[in-house]
């Protein structure tokens, strides 16, 4: 099965200062990997995909994920916080089963803080 | 707009009451999931439709159950309300062979059980 471990619970930056959101998975097929943004008291919005191809992906609002398959990584980044970006950040692979459908496996969540 | 809504946004149960949350999608996706959302512990899949007429558990089935009343709604029911089933409860869905689209969720449901 596959599974999803984002390391840090909660991650603090300064205002302009290099986001880094890390995030682990585990399959034994080619994973389409996905970054989820939810802001307070709402539901989740997609930030950006990996499907095939280019290994940097560019989503919404500045971020952008590299896919590095001996890594079994996908971290999320972003140059320059802005206070905007405070947020909870799920990362999660999908499971695709015979019949198309499919099941996104989600990690446990980073909250970002930004502060002045 | 299209997308995921789901009815209440907030609900407030006594312990052993039951009560029914629902999901409707106007995007006229196959698949849709329920989950729940804990804090420190990401989404976990409750049930999930993998189109009409059909529903199978996930990770956290025990205290519900589901119904796919038709390709738009899918519900989920809670028959004996517990405390630990306080939380927040996302549906989401998705078309079916086009998994790059990532799903769509509801703006959740914010259940309190006391």
């Amino acid at each position: 099965a596959q599974s999803v471990t984002q390391l840090g619970s909660h991650v603090s930056v300064s205002e302009g200062a290099l986001v880094l959101l890390r995030c682990n998975y585990s399959s034994s097929v080619p994973p389409y990997l996905f970054w989820y943004v939810q802001y307070p008291n709402q539901g989740l919005q997609l930030l950006l995909k990996y499907t095939t191809g280019a290994t940097l992906v560019k989503g919404i609002n500045g971020f952008e994920a590299e896919f590095k398959k001996s890594e079994t990584s996908f971290h999320l980044t972003k140059p320059s916080a802005h206070m905007s970006d405070a947020a909870e950040y799920f990362c999660a692979v999908s499971e695709v089963y015979p019949g198309g459908y499919n099941k996104l496996i989600f990690g446990a969540g980073t909250r970002l803080a930004v502060h002045p | 707009n299209a997308g995921v809504t789901q009815t209440p946004k907030f609900q407030v149960l006594k312990t052993g009451q039951s009560m029914t949350l629902q999901c409707a999608q106007d995007m006229n996706h196959n698949s849709m999931y329920w989950y729940r959302q804990d804090p420190g512990m990401g989404l976990r899949l409750i049930y999930y439709s993998a189109s009409e007429g059909t529903t199978d558990k996930g990770e956290v089935p025990n205290g519900y159950n589901v119904s796919r009343l038709n390709k738009r709604e899918f519900s989920l029911r809670l028959e004996s309300a517990a405390p630990s089933q306080t939380s927040v409860y996302f549906c989401a869905s998705t078309p079916v062979g086009r998994v790059l689209e990532g799903y769509t969720f509801g703006s959740g449901t914010r259940l309190t059980v006391v």
